[in-house]
């Protein structure tokens, strides 16, 4: 069935560094992807979006790009802040459900001044 | 900015007792989920709810659970008789149709249940 896979965590970094948290999808053809994010003690939040190949989702510094040829939508950021740490999931709507979303295991980003 | 909220923040109950978890999901949004989250899990979807149905459920959403809208600003979810492997946090969220793409929804922050 249709499934997000992440990287695992935790992931640790300095401030200012470069984040990369990967993300593969199986699905059959090609559903909306979404990044959420959840900070401490919070919800979850909409990061970004693509909906089509080739689309790239961008917020907060974020940015993510829906790559068909490798089943990819992996979240970047070129400089972290401490304010980022959270825990960040993929997700994707499930084959045959326009709303029932599936999410991955979630990574968790602790960013150190 | 229009945001969905959740009551309560923490719910603690005994097992076999009722409770009630309550949304006010963003106003002109007509479709309407709860998801839940056990401690360093998944998020895992329960139910989607729409005109005043379900429209998608799944496995865990059992007979212990059932949805309403009671008004035209409240949902809520009840869970019947609550087992000690409820205890989770739940999460609400609302979405407005989109045409041809997947609605984007929108989560409330949370009610943390715990069943003792």
């Amino acid at each position: 069935g249709d499934s997000v896979t992440q990287m695992e965590g935790p992931v640790t970094l300095s401030e200012e560094a470069f984040l990369t948290i990967n993300c593969t999808y199986t699905a059959t053809g090609y559903p909306s992807l979404f990044w959420y994010v959840q900070y401490p003690g919070e919800g979850l939040q909409l990061l970004l979006k693509a909906t089509k190949a080739d689309d790239k989702g961008s917020n907060k510094g974020f940015e993510a790009t829906y790559r068909k040829e490798t089943t990819s939508f992996h979240l970047e950021k070129g400089s972290v802040q401490v304010s980022d740490s959270a825990v960040y999931f993929c997700a994707l709507p499930l084959r045959g459900s326009a709303r029932q979303l599936t999410f991955g295991s979630g990574t968790q980003l602790t960013v150190l001044p | 900015e229009p945001e969905v909220t959740q009551t309560p923040s923490h719910q603690v109950t005994q097992m076999g007792q009722e409770v009630i978890l309550r949304c006010v999901p963003i106003s002109n949004h007509l479709y309407f989920y709860w998801y839940r989250q056990i401690l360093g899990q998944k998020v895992e979807f329960l139910v989607s709810f729409y005109n005043n149905e379900i429209s998608e459920k799944s496995e865990i959403f059992d007979d212990q659970f059932s949805v309403e809208r009671p008004d035209g600003s409240n949902f809520t979810l009840k869970i019947r008789s609550t087992k000690l492997e409820d205890s989770a946090m739940y999460f609400c969220a609302s979405s407005a149709p989109t045409s041809g793409r997947t609605d984007t929804q929108y989560f409330g922050p949370g009610t943390r249940l715990t069943v003792l």
